[in-house]
């Protein structure tokens, strides 16, 4: 978990209410990721960056939003849209060339109120 | 599109006793295929990765894992396990699209290491 910090642990959502999760590493890595977890259903990927102000859908984007406005976070926003919002988000970092491997930050929990 | 596959949901086995967890991929071109550990509500860990080379891959904590490609199969072994190894653990896929990268995860295998 070195090097990545999410925020924050623990998170609670209402009806209709935008949140949004935070994630900074210290790494300099370019690439950044953000994946959801479900139970028995391993990561899926939400949305992931190679580069400042540039990003890309992954296989579950709907009703998320990001932005890379600095090289160091990559911050996730679960709309209202986001109709079952409850799960593990785990936000990782790596360098660029695709035989590296990934840093996991600790993860957020987000519930439904 | 790059895939793994775990057939486990959960693998059981008695201290001291080998320990395999499966996985099998189905990808187009060179693999790059990835273990990694995740421990109660925290965030995953790399144990070990396969690129090019030698077949037998030797990671963290013990593990390694066999690159098998007629069978298309990367399983992690460990020749003892401990009650520590208790965790849940996820093969994956490197999948390059459009020039960008990206981890594919399995569904992971929950391992259960008995006193």
């Amino acid at each position: 978990d070195g090097g990545i910090t999410q925020s924050p642990k623990y998170l609670f959502r209402k009806e209709g209410q935008n949140v949004t999760l935070s994630c900074e590493q210290n790494l300099n890595h370019d690439a950044m990721y953000w994946y959801r977890q479900d139970p028995g259903q391993g990561l899926r990927l939400i949305y992931y960056s190679q580069i400042v102000n540039d990003f890309q859908k992954g296989d579950i984007a709907e009703g998320y939003s990001v932005s890379r406005e600095k090289k160091e976070s990559f911050p996730l926003t679960v709309t209202s849209a986001q109709k079952n919002p409850t799960a593990f988000y785990l936000c990782a970092s790596s360098p660029r060339q695709r035989e590296k491997k990934l840093f996991f930050g600790s993860g957020t929990q987000l519930s439904v109120l | 599109a790059q895939s793994v596959a775990q057939p486990e949901d959960q693998v059981n086995v008695a201290e001291g006793n080998p320990l395999t967890v499966k996985c099998t991929y189905s990808v187009s071109g060179n693999p790059y295929l990835f273990w990694y550990v995740q421990y109660p509500n925290r965030g995953l860990q790399f144990l070990l990765k396969y690129i090019t080379g030698d077949n037998l891959v030797k990671g963290s904590y013990g593990f390694e894992a066999e690159f098998n490609k007629s069978q298309t199969s990367f399983h992690l072994k460990k020749p003892s396990a401990l009650v520590s190894d208790s965790a849940l653990y996820f093969c994956a896929v490197r999948e390059l699209s459009g020039g960008y990268n990206k981890l594919i995860f399995g569904a992971g295998t929950r391992l259960a290491v008995h006193p």
